[in-house]
C-alpha cells in the first residue's frame, strides 16, 4: 500500500501565476481533505472533497480550487499566486464510512513562490 | 469558534525526564481530539485520539473537559521522540476536517 502519494514534491512559481497540485490517496479510502501550512504553523483545512464534489471549505478564497475524479485522486488549484501563498500543501484521505475523523497524510508539496 | 492552542513552541527536556505538551481547545459539544506527531523529513501521523485511550509510544493524553485541556504527557522521554507535536479537534464534526493547533516542538537532549 502506497498510502497516500503528493506531487510535486517542490515547485517554484512566479506571483500571479497558476498551480496544480496532485494527491491520490490511500487505497481504499474515498474523501480527500487538502490543509495549506506555512512555515511555523500547523496545517489549515482548505476544503474536502467526497463523492467528486467539495463539501466543506475553510476560510480560503475562491483562488483556491479542487477537484476530485471517479477514482479519487484529487487536484488542488490556486489561481493568480501571492506571495502568500508559499507553504506545504498537504492532501489527507479517509474513509467516510470508517467513522474516522483523523485522515491519513501525505508527504506534501513545498510551493514556493517569487 | 472553535479554536486550538498550543502555548509553547518548544519545549527543551533531558531524556528520562517528564514531559508534557500542553493542549487547550474551544469546541461547543464533546469534542473528539488527536494529537499528531511530525518526525523530521516524515510525514504528519496520527499519534493517538482521545476516544481510543490508548498509550502510543509511551504517550497518553486525558480530555479534561472542565479545562478544556488534551494535554499529552510522557513519564520518561527518549530522544527519539524529539519531534513537532500538533493537538487537533474536527472541523464543524465530520471526517478528515481537522483544526491543528500551532504545534509544539519537543527536544529532548541526551
Amino acid at each position: 500500500d502506497a498510502g497516500v502519494t503528493q506531487s510535486p514534491t517542490h515547485l517554484i512559481k512566479t506571483r500571479g501565476q497558476q498551480v496544480t497540485l496532485r494527491c491520490s490517496p490511500k487505497s481504499g479510502h474515498d474523501t480527500v481533505s487538502w490543509y495549506q501550512q506555512a512555515l511555523g504553523q500547523g496545517p489549515q483545512f482548505i476544503f474536502q472533497y467526497y463523492e467528486e464534489e467539495e463539501r466543506q471549505r475553510g476560510n480560503f478564497p475562491d483562488r483556491f480550487s479542487g477537484h476530485q475524479f471517479p477514482n479519487y485522486s484529487s487536484e488542488l488549484n490556486v489561481n493568480a499566486l501571492l506571495l502568500g501563498d508559499s507553504a506545504l500543501y498537504l492532501c489527507a484521505s479517509s474513509h467516510a464510512g470508517t467513522g474516522g475523523s483523523e485522515g491519513y497524510f501525505g508527504e506534501g508539496s513545498w510551493l514556493t513562490v517569487v | 469558534a472553535q479554536r486550538v492552542t498550543q502555548p509553547e513552541k518548544l519545549l527543551s527536556v533531558f531524556k528520562g525526564a517528564p514531559v508534557e505538551l500542553k493542549c487547550n481547545y474551544s469546541y461547543s459539544g464533546s469534542p473528539e481530539l488527536f494529537w499528531y506527531v511530525q518526525y523530521s523529513r516524515q510525514r504528519l501521523q496520527l499519534l493517538l485520539r482521545h476516544i481510543s485511550r490508548e498509550s502510543i509510544k509511551g504517550f497518553t493524553a486525558d480530555l479534561n473537559k472542565g479545562e478544556t485541556s488534551f494535554h499529552l504527557k510522557k513519564p520518561f522521554a527518549q530522544e527519539e521522540d524529539s519531534a513537532m507535536y500538533y493537538c487537533a479537534l474536527p472541523f464543524s464534526g465530520g471526517y478528515n476536517k481537522l483544526i491543528f493547533g500551532a504545534g509544539t516542538r519537543l527536544a529532548v537532549h541526551p
